[in-house]
């Protein structure tokens, strides 16, 4: 296994069209997070899975925003109608669950909206 | 919420100088800190934790320890390299609701001059 895998690394999209990411995560991880990077800020949350189960959502997430985790596997992130606001850079991250042990994160998807 | 505060950047150093990144938390509960770091083009990974008060994490001579008095986790090390330039965040994992999500500061740009 070598580690989360994310794709695709870049995506530049018209305004009004919808995208889809896809995370990969080490496959022994029951935890997967989605976060966003804007420039020069940290990464912001958008939504966690335990396993198949998405257990919660930022106030970021709009309802243009969707999330899935099949078989608790590998999880996409859907953003429809993109806005030129969704540009951003989107990472994914997993765990295993608890407060001491660290999240291995992806390389991101960075999203242009033109 | 939770929250971390970090100090500005860039931070510029010459070679072999000391450096001092400042950071600060909210935390509803008794939080682990970690500090990540993310070199250009890659993803963030995990620099060093601590998981209790007075803890001291430390690796590739980089120190920080968790003073819940004064709610820091500043990151110091001894003598910094060109090779140390990159983004330093450092971030939370506190369980409102049972969740132990990662909460990031800013970060803050470390560059290092020959």
């Amino acid at each position: 296994d070598t580690g989360v895998s994310q794709n695709p690394r870049h995506k530049i999209t018209k305004r009004g069209q919808n995208v889809t990411f896809r995370c990969d995560p080490i496959s022994e991880h029951n935890r997967l997070y989605w976060y966003r990077q804007t420039l020069g800020q940290g990464p912001e949350f958008l939504t966690y899975f335990q396993n198949e189960a998405q257990l919660e959502k930022s106030r970021l997430l709009s309802d243009r925003f969707s999330a899935e985790r099949p078989k608790g596997s590998f999880s996409t992130l859907e953003i429809q109608r993109t806005e030129q606001g969704d540009s951003a850079m989107y990472l994914c991250a997993s765990s295993f669950p608890g407060p001491n042990l660290q999240a291995f994160f992806g390389q991101g998807t960075r999203l242009t909206v033109v | 919420g939770d929250s971390v505060t970090q100090m500005e950047g860039p931070v510029t150093l010459s070679e072999e100088a000391f450096l001092t990144i400042n950071c600060t938390y909210t935390a509803t509960g008794y939080p682990s800190l970690f500090w990540y770091v993310q070199y250009p083009g890659e993803g963030l990974q995990l620099l060093l934790k601590a998981t209790k008060a007075d803890d001291k994490g430390s690796n590739k001579g980089f120190e920080a320890t968790y003073r819940k008095e004064t709610t820091s986790f500043h990151l110091e090390k001894g003598s910094v390299q060109v090779s140390d330039s990159a983004v330093y965040f450092c971030a939370l994992s506190d369980r409102p609701g049972g969740s132990y999500i990662p909460t990031f500061g800013r970060g803050t740009s470390l560059i290092v001059h020959p």
